[in-house]
């Protein structure tokens, strides 16, 4: 167990309306990664930090903004929920930053 | 060309087969190679990790790296039912920001009793 939780596991929303995803960490790591899974495209990596307040954009970063103001917490937020943004969600934490990384369970969000 | 291949699947397979899963590359930069099991609406869970070309075994898994190829493997041994689930390859380069993961698609395997 890698002490990472995902909040919340299951979300459903309206297009247009703002969602925020939490991913918490509980053994103080530098660098954690939120990645999106879909049927065909497999994990895409969207936003990523190296420490606190300091973060950069992945692959898939369009439309999904990300703060870390203390180092256990990695906040996604959807600013504007599209039908595109219905996937799976996983946040990721690295121990040193050339070293495997470690899963959350996952959110499923869909928006209707 | 994707930087990571890997052949979708699915692929099923009698209990106690020796299963081969498989990614190709075209990163030459890229040092660090996992495989990762996931499970139906479960995350990803580390199988094994390597650095650079070579072998690991680990209990009844064997991954194999040839950087020279491109081309890194998974094997599973006497495969079992609960080994039913989605495999994942990841690799990553090596210093300064690269320490983002590339993924491949996955493979859906099903072991058959």
């Amino acid at each position: 167990d890698a002490g990472i939780t995902q909040s919340p596991r299951h979300k459903v929303t309206e297009t247009g309306t703002p969602v925020t995803l939490r991913c918490h960490q509980t053994e103080n790591h530098r660098y954690m990664y939120w990645y999106r899974q879909d049927p065909g495209h497999g994990l895409r990596l969207i936003h990523y930090s190296y420490g606190v307040k300091d973060t950069d954009k992945g692959e898939v970063s369009d439309g999904y903004s990300v703060s870390r103001s203390k180092t256990e917490d990695f906040l996604l937020t959807l600013e504007s929920a599209t039908s595109s943004q219905t996937s799976v969600y996983f946040c990721a934490i690295t121990r040193q930053e050339n070293t495997e990384a470690f899963f959350g369970q996952g959110t499923r969000l869909t928006v209707v | 060309q994707k930087e990571v291949e890997q052949d979708p699947g699915p692929l099923s397979v009698p209990e106690g087969a020796i299963v081969s899963l498989n990614c190709t590359y075209s990163n030459s930069a890229f040092q660090y190679f996992m495989w990762y099991r996931q499970y139906s609406r479960k995350g990803p869970e580390l199988l094994m990790y390597t650095y650079s070309s070579g072998n690991k075994e680990d209990g009844r898994f064997t991954a194999q790296v040839d950087k020279s190829s491109k081309y890194i493997s998974l094997f599973i041994r006497d495969s079992q039912p609960s080994d039913s689930a989605t495999y994942l390859c990841a690799m990553r380069s090596s210093g300064g920001s690269n320490y983002k993961l590339t993924f491949g698609k996955g493979t859906l395997l099903t072991v058959n009793p």
